[in-house]
């Protein structure tokens, strides 16, 4: 079956500290693989996505690369910013009908 | 904004009740999903329709259904609530549905049952 694991939270660093988020998944077939990120009181937004293996996604500072062979997508920032703060769901697109599946998102906060 | 509308945004409701959420998904998007956040389980997929087809469906009870009109927008019926049913529900569109396309998320309802 489909799933995704991500790292337990929260997570709280200090602002232009370095930031992993690890994402492992399980899928049938080739998935596309999302970051969706989710502030305070809204919805998620679509933060990054790499549809085949070895392509990076990146946005706002944020990159993930999509790796084959450990089946990972982990999240990195160089420098986080308190605007930053928020949580973050790794997500996966099966190739069945584009459902997805989520990890259990991951807090970050931090602090100036 | 991500162009998908959910009404409404706050409900409260007592056990035993019947709600209906509503979604407006972006322009031109065929495809709606719906998705259940709690704090206890996540985010869990509920059912997903293309242009009026249900397409996959998820953990959803048996006490919910949903539907898509023509117009494409969707409801999301709730009934026998229980207190347990709390939660943040969200609707998502995308453009078709097809493998790798993004899915754009509403704001949520916030749904409390007392």
């Amino acid at each position: 079956g489909n799933s995704v694991t991500q790292m337990e939270g929260p997570v709280t660093l200090s602002e232009e500290a370095f930031l992993t988020i690890n994402c492992t998944y399980t899928a049938t077939g080739y998935p596309s693989l999302f970051w969706y990120v989710q502030y305070p009181g809204e919805g998620l937004q679509l933060l990054l996505k790499a549809t085949k293996a070895d392509d990076k996604g990146s946005n706002k500072g944020f990159e993930a690369t999509y790796r084959k062979e450990t089946t990972s997508f982990h999240l990195e920032k160089g420098s986080v910013q308190v605007s930053d703060s928020a949580v973050y769901f790794c997500a996966l697109s099966s190739n069945t009908g584009n459902q997805f599946y989520f990890g259990t998102g991951t807090s970050l906060t931090v602090i100036p | 904004d991500s162009g998908v509308t959910q009404t409404p945004k706050h409900l409260i409701t007592a056990t035993g009740q019947r709600v209906t959420l509503r979604c407006s998904p972006r322009s031109g998007d065929l495809s709606v999903y719906w998705y259940q956040q709690s704090l206890d389980q996540g985010l869990q997929f509920l059912i997903q329709y293309y242009n009026g087809e249900e397409r996959a469906k998820g953990n959803i009870l048996e006490r919910f259904s949903a539907q898509q009109f023509p117009d494409l927008h969707s409801e999301l019926n709730l009934s026998s609530l229980e207190l347990g049913d709390s939660a943040l529900y969200f609707c998502a569109s995308s453009v078709d549905g097809v493998f790798g396309n993004t899915i754009y998320f509403g704001e949520g309802s916030w749904l409390t049952v007392v």
